[in-house]
């Protein structure tokens, strides 16, 4: 298997635009997790999945970000609009089963918000 | 609050060093995991544990449950090793991973 897989890598966009992240999770997960990393605030968790369906949101930050998984194999992070206070690396992971299980990181997108 | 508290924050090491990073929660957990994370930015785990002590390579990994404290041991250290350390816990009754702020590893040559 690939891994997790998401794109873009790096996304470089001004205050205002829409930022779409897409995340293809590892086949046969049943959960998956939207992270953002920061220098100040460190690894936190957005919003996670499981069987397609969010159950935890509480995690993002404000009305202006939305986490979709319209099926197995895919899910989006939508930012619109973008603000510069958004420029993090965010991580998508996926796991098996149980958020206790070991989980599976993808390699990240660096966003950049000018 | 529940916290996860991670020391030190910076660990300067010689190769060959025995390193240990430490890790303290506030209320009970279901699991902890140890994450690596590289330069390069990407994020891989090392070992999940509820009880005991595993052994993965030059790595090991322990957990008090009732002192509510795990550590992280890295035997015969090497550059390579060099890397961010986080601990993340779940908390009893969740499915969430709650954050350390990570150790900072650099192991010289």
């Amino acid at each position: 298997d690939a891994g997790v897989i998401q794109s873009p890598r790096h996304e470089v966009t001004e205050m205002g635009q829409e930022v779409t992240l897409r995340c293809k999770p590892i086949s046969g997960h049943d959960y998956l997790f939207w992270y953002r990393q920061t220098m100040m605030r460190g690894l936190e968790l957005l919003i996670y999945f499981n069987n397609n369906v969010p159950i935890d949101d509480s995690g993002m930050p404000e009305d202006r970000f939305s986490a979709k998984m319209p099926n197995a194999s895919f899910s989006t992070l939508k930012i619109q609009p973008s603000e510069p206070r958004d420029s993090a690396v965010y991580f998508c992971a996926s796991s098996p089963w149980r958020g206790g299980n070991e989980q599976y990181f993808g390699p990240g997108t660096r966003l950049t918000v000018t | 609050k529940n916290e996860v508290e991670q020391s030190p924050q910076n660990l300067t090491a010689q190769e060959g060093e025995f390193i240990t990073i430490n890790c303290s929660y506030s209320v009970g957990i279901s699991a902890l995991h140890w994450l690596q994370q590289h330069p390069g930015g990407g994020i891989v785990s090392l070992f999940m544990l509820s009880s005991g002590k595993k052994k993965h390579g030059r790595l090991i990994a322990t957990i008090n449950i009732q002192e509510k404290h795990s550590s992280l041991h890295i035997t015969a250290s090497h550059p390579r090793d060099s890397a961010v350390y986080i601990c993340a816990v779940i908390w009893n009754g969740s499915e969430k991973l709650v954050f350390g702020k990570g150790t900072k590893l650099t192991v010289n040559p």
